[in-house]
């Protein structure tokens, strides 16, 4: 088992131009969930979805980011018009259910780091 | 709000020293806690939960809900626990939003 995978690890964008961060959850999860990482920060929940839909967006701002976990494919983070604010590591996890018999643990990727110029 | 306090940044002991890695919390009602542990250029993963109440690497952690803290401790250090650790909290009553501490950086000298 591969694992989460994540890709691209690193991305160098812009100011004003979009990002999309790509995460496929270990095989047989179906729950996946994006972190985000500012420097000198921990990590903070984004949004937790499932397959075409999305369960909890609480932590996702407001205006320019979105998420989908399509039927086929990874799930995607889009970031559009892009802020010098927005660097920071992007981390997905994933997890075979939201509570079940391990809650707490969710298997993590090894991150995508965006740095805008 | 939950909250997940790590004090200390960076953390250096010598090999076979004991080793303690503080996080404390501001939870109402009776929390369950985490800490995760990066290795170098490996993912972020669960090292131990307190519910469990086990020890994982010979590192264990315990609640203390007077000083709201769970620091992890290990008795003698190796040098394969020099990693990032991190304390977590779920928030908002679910299981995978956790909040987590910034971190602390622990290097364990030969």
């Amino acid at each position: 088992n591969a694992g989460v995978m994540q890709n691209p690890r690193h991305l160098v964008r812009r100011r004003g131009q979009e990002a999309r961060l790509r995460c496929s959850p270990m095989k047989g999860h179906s729950h996946v969930y994006w972190y985000r990482q500012l420097p000198e920060e921990g990590l903070k929940f984004m949004v937790y979805l499932q397959k075409e839909n999305i369960i909890d967006e609480s932590g996702m701002p407001k205006e320019r980011f979105s998420a989908e976990f399509p039927k086929e494919g990874p799930s995607i983070l889009r970031i559009q018009q892009v802020v010098r604010g927005d660097s920071a590591a992007y981390f997905c996890a994933s997890s075979p259910d939201s509570s079940g018999t391990s809650p707490g643990e969710l298997f993590f990727g090894e991150g995508s780091r965006l740095t805008v110029l | 709000a939950q909250r997940v306090t790590q004090p200390e940044k960076l953390l250096s002991v010598f090999k076979g020293a004991p080793v303690e890695l503080k996080c404390n919390y501001s939870y109402s009602g009776s929390p369950e806690l985490f800490w995760y542990v990066q290795y170098s250029r490996q993912r972020l993963q669960l090292l131990l939960r307190h519910i469990s109440r086990e020890s994982i690497k010979g590192f264990t952690a315990d609640l203390n809900k007077g000083e709201t803290s769970f620091h992890l401790k290990k008795p003698f250090a190796q040098e394969e626990d020099s990693a990032m650790y991190y304390c977590a909290l779920p928030s908002g009553g679910s299981n995978y939003k956790l909040t987590f501490g910034k971190g602390t950086l622990l290097t364990v000298n030969p």
